[in-house]
């Protein structure tokens, strides 16, 4: 079954900590890999895009990583800030008889000042 | 560039009845993606279009549909609603091919089924 597994489920750091979050995908074959941002109350906001040829991409203080053959996503956020507190959600499209996407339930991050 | 626009906002029904939300792209986007998002089942995928075509469906049942128009703006239905269909639909356009591109997002239309 194709799923996308993320933890933690939530997380609390202080501002200007970093962080890192998970995102664990059995979705098979691989097309795509993203990462959304998602203020409460509003849609979704892209992070970064990684196809499976790619192992790092960078946007600002976001970085995420994909190791293709583990299957396995990070997103590490660098000095963060209160703006950053909202949900992050792994995104896997896959080509299984037509493309599919596939949501992970999304890490809640609360930054604290 | 305007965003993603999506009509109406919010929007109340009761069971039975029928539905239709309305989403225009960011103008010269082709693809239009449609997403329901739900506390319990999280966002799930229903359909996207490219040029009038739908590409790809989810797996819901077939109440829901939706459709294209040549100048990319996007409408879906659902009929005979149900409480379990009450949710943030949402929308996303994106430039061209959707498995590679951007995809943005709109504020999304909240709908309560009583």
């Amino acid at each position: 079954k194709n799923q996308v597994e993320q933890s933690p489920q939530s997380l609390i750091i202080l501002e200007g900590k970093n962080c890192t979050l998970q995102c664990n995908y059995t979705v098979s074959p691989f097309s795509n890999l993203r990462w959304y941002k998602q203020d409460t109350g509003r849609g979704p906001v892209s992070l970064t895009i990684m196809t499976f040829s790619e192992n790092t991409k960078s946007n600002g203080r976001y970085t995420a990583t994909l190791d293709a053959d583990t299957k396995q996503s990070s997103l590490h956020i660098t000095a963060s800030q209160l703006s950053d507190s909202a949900s992050y959600i792994c995104v896997v499209r896959g080509n299984t008889g037509g493309f599919k996407t596939i949501f992970g339930a999304g890490t809640r991050l609360f930054v604290k000042a | 560039k305007a965003g993603v626009t999506q009509t109406p906002r919010y929007l109340i029904k009761t069971r039975g009845q029928q539905v239709t939300l309305s989403c225009s792209p960011i103008s010269g986007h082709r693809s239009v993606s449609w997403y329901q998002q739900t506390p319990g089942q999280g966002l799930q995928f229903l359909f996207e279009y490219f040029s009038e075509t739908q590409r790809n469906k989810g797996n819901f049942p077939g109440r829901f549909s939706g459709r294209q128009f040549s100048n990319s703006r996007s409408e879906m239905n659902v009929s005979t609603l149900e409480l379990g269909d009450s949710a943030l639909y949402l929308c996303a356009s994106s430039l061209g091919r959707v498995d590679t591109d951007t995809q943005y997002f709109g504020p999304g239309t909240r709908l309560t089924v009583l």
